[in-house]
């Protein structure tokens, strides 16, 4: 069965530094997504992706934030200059129609020092 | 700011009992609905999605949606150990937009 896969699985990085998580959404899916859980606290959606651009994205998703489509299979999240309140567990999800349902990836781990 | 409440938890019930897991929204415009179940330190996994007004049993899970009154509920029969989790419920404004979650209420069955 076609899944959401993300690398990596966890990150270990220094404040400051700029970090790239990336993500291959099923297939055959045209809506992507980023969202973060914080430990112990609930899923936060930061940005969602259409049609090679940013259809919505929250708050939370600033300046330091950016998403890209490289190629045909690849959907990135950049932090350009990481914070520790960062460090949360970051879920890449895909849905082929628009009224279907979000699979979500494995998420990477990222932990910010 | 559109709210996705859960009940609290967290909930414990014995092997086979019935549990039931709720779940308001604020936002009239709401579309989809879904139930994730979340193991400790893993990703969301989709239990059930429901889109119009009643039951959807799928399983031994059935899911209730009455928008009337903007409330969503689980139910999970003949409960497992393995059932044992966080549930999450996730609610969407829009069929393409963001999905937005509420906290989830901690789930333990009893062998």
């Amino acid at each position: 069965e076609p899944e959401v896969t993300q690398t990596p699985s966890h990150q270990v990085t220094q404040m400051g530094q700029e970090v790239i998580l990336r993500c291959v959404p099923i297939s055959n899916h045209l809506y992507f997504y980023w969202y973060r859980q914080i430990l112990g606290q609930k899923v936060e959606f930061l940005v969602s992706f259409y049609n090679n651009e940013i259809s919505e994205k929250s708050e939370i998703f600033d300046d330091q934030f950016s998403v890209e489509r490289p190629d045909g299979s690849n959907f990135t999240l950049k932090i350009r200059s990481t914070k520790l309140e960062d460090s949360a567990m970051y879920f890449c999800a895909s849905n082929r129609g628009a009224e279907e349902t979000q699979y979500f990836g494995p998420g990477t781990r990222l932990l910010v020092l | 700011q559109k709210e996705v409440e859960q009940n609290s938890g967290p909930l414990s019930v014995p092997e086979g009992a019935i549990a039931s897991l709720n779940c308001t929204y604020s936002d009239r415009g709401s579309q989809s609905f879904f139930w994730y179940r979340q193991y400790s330190g893993k990703s969301p996994e989709l239990i059930m999605s429901i889109y119009s007004n009643g039951d959807k049993e799928d399983g031994r899970f059935t899911a209730q949606l009455n928008k009337a009154s903007q409330y969503v509920s689980l139910l999970i029969r003949d409960s497992q150990p393995s059932d044992s989790a966080t549930y999450l419920c996730a609610v969407k404004e829009t069929n393409a937009g963001k999905s937005t979650f509420g906290d989830g209420t901690t789930l333990t069955v009893k062998p």
